[in-house]
């Protein structure tokens, strides 16, 4: 059972350059979120999904797209990455109502020059 | 819309003492409140969480929290610290499938 599995976990880019972060899971969870995590600030909600075909935005969603096409993968787009979104990103998925946990893939440090 | 604020930046504490980490937030309804650790290069891990019913929660290596509703409050409790607590905590309060982190709290343990 592999979890949350994020690719890759080291990126870095120019900037201006688009780039997709990987998100799947294999719990059968419907809801799956996208965080970054820059320090002082914890964690901050970018985009989440409820289930497949539904997407919203979260507290800082700019710069930044989602699509959930399937239960098991939610991608992350950066159209045009800009040095603000150097950072942290973890993705993490659940079961709607959230009794249980929250899990987290093992992250993706992005490094945008 | 709801917050959480970690009052603590940086924590130390001495292996074998008490730790309380401190969380409160601001909603209008009761929240579910959770309690997550992150050691340095890993995931979050979740450590308890509270949804209703009996307002101490007891969670995973050692740890308790207790939600107070009078003073919106949900601190995260310790009574003997290990080395191995040495990490960064964070408070979460979940509200309509947003759940929202506290800033952390950085905890040192001393020998």
């Amino acid at each position: 059972n592999a979890g949350v599995t994020q690719t890759p976990k080291f990126q870095v880019l120019k900037t201006g350059q688009s780039m997709t972060l990987q998100c799947a899971q294999d719990m059968n969870h419907e809801y799956m979120s996208w965080y970054r995590q820059d320090p002082g600030m914890g964690l901050r909600l970018i985009h989440y999904s409820v289930g497949a075909g539904i997407t919203d935005q979260g507290e800082v969603p700019n710069g930044y797209n989602v699509s959930r096409s399937t239960t098991e993968d939610f991608p992350l787009r950066l159209l045009s990455a800009a040095p603000s979104q150097t950072s942290v990103y973890f993705c993490a998925s659940s079961t709607t109502g959230f009794n249980e946990k929250l899990f987290f893939g093992s992250g993706t440090q992005l490094s945008v020059l | 819309a709801q917050s959480v604020t970690q009052p603590d930046i940086h924590i130390t504490v001495s292996e074998g003492a008490s730790l309380e980490l401190r969380c409160n937030y601001s909603y209008g309804a009761t929240p579910y409140l959770f309690w997550y650790v992150q050691s340095p290069g890993q995931g979050l891990q979740l450590l308890l969480k509270y949804f209703s019913g009996d307002t101490l929660v007891q969670g995973i290596k050692g740890f308790e929290a207790e939600f107070k509703r009078s003073q919106s409050s949900f601190n995260l409790r310790k009574p003997s610290v290990h080395w191995s607590d040495a990490a960064e905590y964070f408070c979460a309060v979940l509200t309509d499938y947003k759940l929202s982190f506290g800033a952390g709290t950085t905890v040192t343990v001393r020998a």
